[in-house]
């Protein structure tokens, strides 16, 4: 049973470039929720998405977007990146009900912004 | 209202002695406080959960002890074991939704 997978595992942008993290689910879950880590900090919530709508959204700007598949996989968007937006990108799935509030989570996608 | 303070921000323990750190939030709202443990190049995993109709919670070597009037929750680890060097974070939430709120992390080391 694969857990939750994340694509890229790296990658290095430029500053005012897009782009896209990918994310797949543990099997069975429907929620996705994507976390921002930046270097000795804790995770911060992005957004969550469920049903293919974003449903619950932290303090992030427009610029953060999100999509979430019919097959419950998931993207996140960052447009006009800034050279803080050089994070490790967490994304974590659960199961809409029933799960307990446990947060399963992928390794993460590290970016970093030149 | 929103932080959630954890402490201390790095700590040394000997192998065998009981690790503790500790964590204090301010929204009375929340009412799910979970332990996730992280190594290096991984994504965090829950280690433990507490929920505040009960003081204390124990799952093998892991203790969560949780102080309501206080608003602070702590995590134990006895006889702590180089395999639980780690980064620790503590995160509070409210249970209808899984938005969890991190404490900022405490780096663990337990030297053999």
């Amino acid at each position: 049973d694969a857990g939750v997978t994340q694509s890229p595992t790296h990658l290095i942008k430029t500053r005012g470039q897009q782009v896209t993290l990918r994310c797949s689910p543990k099997s069975g879950h429907d929620t996705v929720s994507w976390y921002q880590q930046a270097l000795g900090q804790g995770p911060q919530f992005i957004f969550q998405y469920y049903e293919e709508e974003e449903r619950q959204r932290g303090n992030f700007p427009d610029r953060f977007s999100g999509h979430q598949f019919p097959n419950y996989s998931s993207e996140l968007n960052v447009n006009a990146l800034l050279l803080g937006d050089s994070a490790l990108y967490l994304c974590a799935s659960s199961p809409r009900f029933g799960g307990g509030g446990e947060l399963f989570f992928g390794e993460g996608s590290r970016l970093t912004v030149l | 209202q929103q932080q959630v303070k954890q402490s201390p921000q790095s700590l040394i323990v000997q192998k065998g002695g009981i690790s503790i750190i500790n964590c204090a939030y301010e929204n009375t709202a929340f009412d799910y406080f979970p332990w996730y443990q992280q190594f290096p190049g991984k994504g965090p995993a829950l280690l433990i959960a507490i929920r505040p109709d009960v003081s204390e919670k124990k799952e093998g070597r892991f203790t969560i002890s949780f102080n309501k009037s206080a608003k602070q929750f702590s995590l134990h680890i006895m006889d702590s074991q180089p395999g639980d060097s780690a980064t620790y974070f503590c995160a509070a939430g409210v249970d209808s939704n899984y938005q969890l709120i991190w404490g900022a992390g405490t780096k663990l080391i337990i030297k053999p």
